[in-house]
């Protein structure tokens, strides 16, 4: 167990809807990414928040939204979904972000678009 | 350029035998290079890793090689068994960045 918590842990949707996915890191760390694994894309960095702020941005779409709240849980928005956009989610937390932390991941969120 | 290649896709190994996965970059501003292993319906887990100032390390049953001429670095789990049966990503990190660059993965079967 990893110490990062996700819910929910499957999630089945349709085309059009938008959904929630929230994300509590490791109790002390202070940055959170969010991760998409997919069959044909692999695992691809989203986004990155630190301490309530965006710091990194990767290939998130605009339909994809992020955000840290002050206790530190990230929720990660997805609207207007597709059915690429079907994969699993994963949150990863470490201390403070820099390059040579540990990243923790959570169990995933599978998201199912039909 | 910020991409991770990663060889084999898949991997079936006899039990007792030596895994080996190997990774490729051409970004030389990376400078930290983790090894992740994820078992099916689990998040991936750190495995071992290496920063680019050294050549080798080891932990029990795995070691990472690495070749900065070549900028490739290769992960070794010696006498697989089969627990270690799972997907293995190698990873890449800018320096100054936390975002992890990923692998495609490597699916390893080790045969009892």
């Amino acid at each position: 167990d990893s110490g990062v918590t996700q819910t929910p842990k499957h999630l089945i949707t349709a085309t059009g809807q938008r959904v929630t996915l929230r994300c509590s890191p490791r109790s002390g760390d202070l940055s959170v990414y969010w991760y998409q694994q997919s069959l044909d894309q692999g695992l691809q960095f989203l986004i990155q928040y630190y301490n309530g702020e965006e710091r990194a941005k990767g290939n998130i779409l605009e339909r994809f939204s992020a955000q840290q709240f002050p206790d530190l849980h990230s929720e990660l928005n997805l609207s207007s979904l597709e059915l690429g956009d079907s994969a699993l989610y994963f949150c990863a937390s470490s201390v403070v972000g820099g390059s040579s932390e540990t990243q923790y991941f959570g169990p995933g969120t599978r998201l199912l678009v039909l | 350029q910020q991409q991770v290649k990663q060889s084999p896709q898949s991997l079936i190994v006899q039990k007792g035998g030596i895994s080996i996965i190997n990774c490729a970059y051409e970004n030389t501003a990376f400078d930290y290079f983790p090894w992740y292993q994820q078992f099916p319906g689990k998040g991936p887990a750190l495995l071992i890793a290496i920063r680019p100032d050294v050549s080798e390390k080891k932990e029990g049953r795995f070691t990472i090689s690495f070749n900065k001429s070549a900028k490739q670095f290769s992960l070794h789990i010696m006498d697989s068994q089969p627990g270690d049966s799972a997907t293995y990503f190698c990873a890449a990190r800018i320096g100054g960045l936390g975002k992890l660059i990923f692998g495609q993965g490597t699916e390893l079967s080790v045969k009892p």
